[in-house]
């Protein structure tokens, strides 16, 4: 079970859109949608995001948008805040009720 | 409103056990709807899932730290627990309990974390 590959680290303006990628296998991504998406902010817990590739859970920001081809998910983040500056971790259901996470990554506004 | 709060020693001596609760709050922990999960955090890394538990008391571990982990629920006390046996130095880590939802196998509430250090 490897962790899936995200990019260490994406910027944007305020008002772009920005997207982040998290790659994984037929095992993993590619094999199951059940691709979620977390955001944490500095010495703060991981907020649910994104659940089952694209949904959004009650009271996310519909700048929130996800997406996944292949064995590769997406995030993708609009009209970019300076409250959106966080990291993003990707996860993955990897079959017999195990997880896997994405390396993280680190998004500067 | 459902909360969950992680609980347990913040240094632990290598080669020795980690045990750390997860006291849930506000809910129940005996809902088919949810599981309960373990997720760690080495200082400026990223997540590792560790292990998960149903409501049945099935638990279900990360292959890596399968044979050091244990994860046990008490329903009475709307708590579950974690035990990592032998640590060392890269055990060392914010240890968060989280809920997991069923119908849509993300993990929707999280404990704030709790830091533990492993030294001597």
């Amino acid at each position: 079970q490897s962790a899936l590959t995200q990019p260490a680290s994406v910027s944007g303006s305020p008002g772009q859109s920005i997207t982040i990628s998290c790659t994984g296998t037929s095992s993993d991504v590619g094999g199951y949608n059940y691709v979620s998406w977390y955001q944490q902010h500095p010495g703060k817990a991981p907020k649910l995001m994104i659940c089952d590739v694209n949904k959004r859970p009650s009271g996310v920001s519909n700048r929130f948008s996800g997406s996944k081809s292949g064995n590769t998910a997406s995030l993708t983040i609009s009209g970019l805040q300076a409250e959106d500056e966080a990291d993003y971790y990707c996860c993955s259901y990897a079959g017999s009720n195990t997880w896997v996470f994405g390396g993280g990554t680190k998004l500067t506004v | 409103q459902l909360q969950l709060q992680e609980s347990g020693p913040g240094l632990v001596k290598p080669s020795e056990t980690l045990s750390l609760t997860c006291t849930v709050s506000g809910g129940s922990i005996s809902s088919r709807s949810y599981y309960w999960g373990w997720i760690r955090q080495p200082p400026g890394k990223g997540l590792e899932w560790i292990g998960t538990i149903y409501y049945t008391g099935s638990t279900y571990y990360n292959p890596s730290l399968k044979s050091r982990v244990t994860i046990s629920v008490d329903t009475s006390k709307t708590q579950f627990s974690l035990k990592l046996s032998s640590v060392t130095a890269a055990d060392t880590a914010v240890y968060y309990c989280a809920r997991g939802a069923v119908i849509d196998d993300a993990f929707d509430m999280w404990g704030q974390g709790t830091m533990v250090t492993v030294s001597s």
